[in-house]
C-alpha cells in the first residue's frame, strides 16, 4: 500500500526552528509532486508548501514565505520542511500529500492530493 | 487571493441527500476537489477533477461545478459519513482550501 510517513514534529519555542520529513513508499516518488499541509487546533485545512516532482518548482503560502522551506530527495524517497522563525500560529498537524495535476484536453490545469500521511504535530510554545 | 467559501455546518437525517456548497468568484472555469476528514484521521480524498470518483469511494459521493459554485453531494447519507468536508482548487500557482463544511448526520 502507498504510504507516507512524517517525523520530526515536537516541542519548539517562539523564534526557533524545525524539520520535519516525510518518508515515501511503494509508489514512484520521483514522479510526483509533493505538499505540506497543515491543520491548527480547531480549524480547518491549510495548504502551506509545494514542490515539483523533479525539485525545480516550488510554491509557498504567504503565510510561510521567507521562513519555510520546503525540499526533497527523490535518491531517499524523502520530503523536507525547514520551519524557522516559528510562532505560536504555527502550531499545527502538519501533513505531507502526495499530488496530481495535469492540464486536460483543453488545457485547464487541475490539482488535487491523492496520498496523505497521518500527520506529526508541532507546537510553538514558550 | 482567491477564496473559497463554504458553511461551518450542515446537519441531514441518514437516508437523505446532502448538498454541501463551495462557492468562488468564476469557480466553474476551475476544477474543484474534495476531501473528507473525521476525527482523529487524515483527509481522504472523495473528489476530484470536478466529478470523478478515486477507487474504493462509494457511489454516494458525487460532485459538480458551474458558474460560481462547485457541490458535494451524498446521496442516501450514512451514519458513517458524518465528517468535515473540504473543497480545494488551483489557483496562481497555489493550493486553495475552502474553510470547510461540519457535516451532523442526525
Amino acid at each position: 500500500e502507498v504510504q507516507l510517513v512524517e517525523s520530526g514534529g515536537g516541542l519548539v519555542q517562539p523564534g526557533g526552528s524545525l524539520r520535519l520529513s516525510c518518508a515515501a513508499s511503494r509508489f514512484t516518488f520521483s514522479n510526483y509532486s509533493m505538499n505540506w499541509v497543515r491543520q491548527t487546533p480547531g480549524k480547518g485545512l491549510e495548504w502551506v508548501s509545494y514542490i515539483s516532482s523533479n525539485t525545480i518548482t516550488t510554491h509557498s503560502a504567504d503565510s510561510v514565505k521567507g521562513r519555510f522551506t520546503i525540499s526533497r530527495d527523490n535518491a531517499k524517497n524523502s520530503l523536507y520542511l525547514q520551519m524557522n522563525t516559528l510562532r505560536a500560529e504555527d502550531t499545527a498537524v502538519y501533513y505531507c500529500a502526495r499530488g496530481r495535476g495535469e492540464r486536460d484536453s483543453d488545457q485547464n490545469f487541475y490539482y488535487y492530493m491523492d496520498v496523505w500521511g497521518k500527520g506529526t504535530t508541532v507546537t510553538v510554545s514558550s | 487571493s482567491y477564496e473559497l467559501t463554504q458553511p461551518p455546518s450542515m446537519s441531514v437525517s441518514p437516508g437523505q441527500t446532502a448538498s454541501i456548497p463551495c462557492s468562488g468568484d468564476n469557480l466553474g472555469n476551475k476544477y474543484v476537489c474534495w476531501y473528507q476528514e473525521k476525527p482523529g484521521q487524515s483527509p481522504v480524498l472523495v473528489i476530484y477533477q470536478d466529478v470523478k470518483r478515486p477507487s474504493g469511494i462509494p457511489e454516494r459521493f458525487s460532485g459538480s461545478n458551474s458558474g460560481n459554485t462547485a457541490t458535494l453531494t451524498i446521496t442516501g447519507t450514512q451514519a458513517m459519513d458524518e465528517a468535515d468536508y473540504y473543497c480545494q482548487a488551483w489557483d496562481s500557482a497555489t493550493v486553495v482550501f475552502g474553510g470547510g463544511t461540519k457535516l451532523t448526520v442526525l
